[in-house]
């Protein structure tokens, strides 16, 4: 069956610009998340949903990223007025449960 | 200090020899352990979750946790260049944060 994709996969934004990334679960899954990735690291949680309901937006490093699932499918990482350092891979995973993650290809922010 | 600690690496292996991967987590909360496998320019896939104290066998895959020592590790048996990747130690207290190691690298010499 169809993975989790998003899309775009490679975003090139000048600093300032705000950007949204999206993200298509895999049909049924209820627990979605959101990490940033930088070169070298492990993924950093950003966000969590379960359904529609963000559960844990914890790990969103400023007031300038914002993520929605409205109707607890498809979901939005919207960053505004981006920055250098916003620069990484956006991974979105999603699963059944919270304890089994199916990542995305992740989408490649570059800020210049 | 992070919360999920392993080896950078890079790891070389001859092929056809174990692998043994090592990550530490400083929670003691953690009640659930993964191995995530990533390739160079792709997204992480899951390989091995474990849960409980022991070890678990999956093909030439073996997980080890030891709660007590906060440790876990991965073991990859008859190590072929196709394992040749990051591997992410990743650790969750029961609720929905999962937390990942930088990774460790390795590579498996033909």
């Amino acid at each position: 069956g169809a993975g989790v994709s998003q899309s775009p996969r490679y975003k090139v934004a000048k600093r300032g610009q705000d950007v949204a990334l999206r993200c298509d679960p895999i049909s049924g899954h209820v627990s979605l998340f959101w990490y940033q990735q930088a070169l070298g690291q492990g993924p950093e949680f950003l966000t969590y949903f379960q359904n529609e309901a963000q559960l844990d937006k914890s790990g969103l490093p400023s007031d300038r990223f914002f993520a929605e699932r409205p109707e607890g499918s498809v979901s939005t990482l919207k960053i505004q007025r981006t920055q250098q350092e916003d620069s990484a891979v956006y991974l979105c995973a999603t699963g059944q449960t919270t304890y089994e993650q199916y990542f995305g290809p992740g989408t490649r922010l570059t800020v210049t | 200090q992070k919360e999920v600690e392993q080896n950078s690496g890079p790891l070389s292996v001859p092929e056809g020899a174990i692998a043994s991967l090592n990550c530490t987590y400083s929670d003691r909360g953690s009640q659930s352990f993964f191995w995530y496998r990533q390739y160079s320019g792709k997204s992480p896939e899951l390989i091995m979750s474990i849960y409980s104290n022991g070890d678990k066998e999956d093909g030439r895959f073996t997980a080890q946790l030891n709660k007590a020592s906060q440790y876990v590790s991965l073991l990859i048996r008859d190590s072929q260049p196709s394992d040749s990747a990051t591997y992410l130690c990743a650790a969750s207290g029961g609720y929905q944060k999962v937390t990942f190691g930088t990774g460790t690298k390795l590579q498996v010499i033909p």
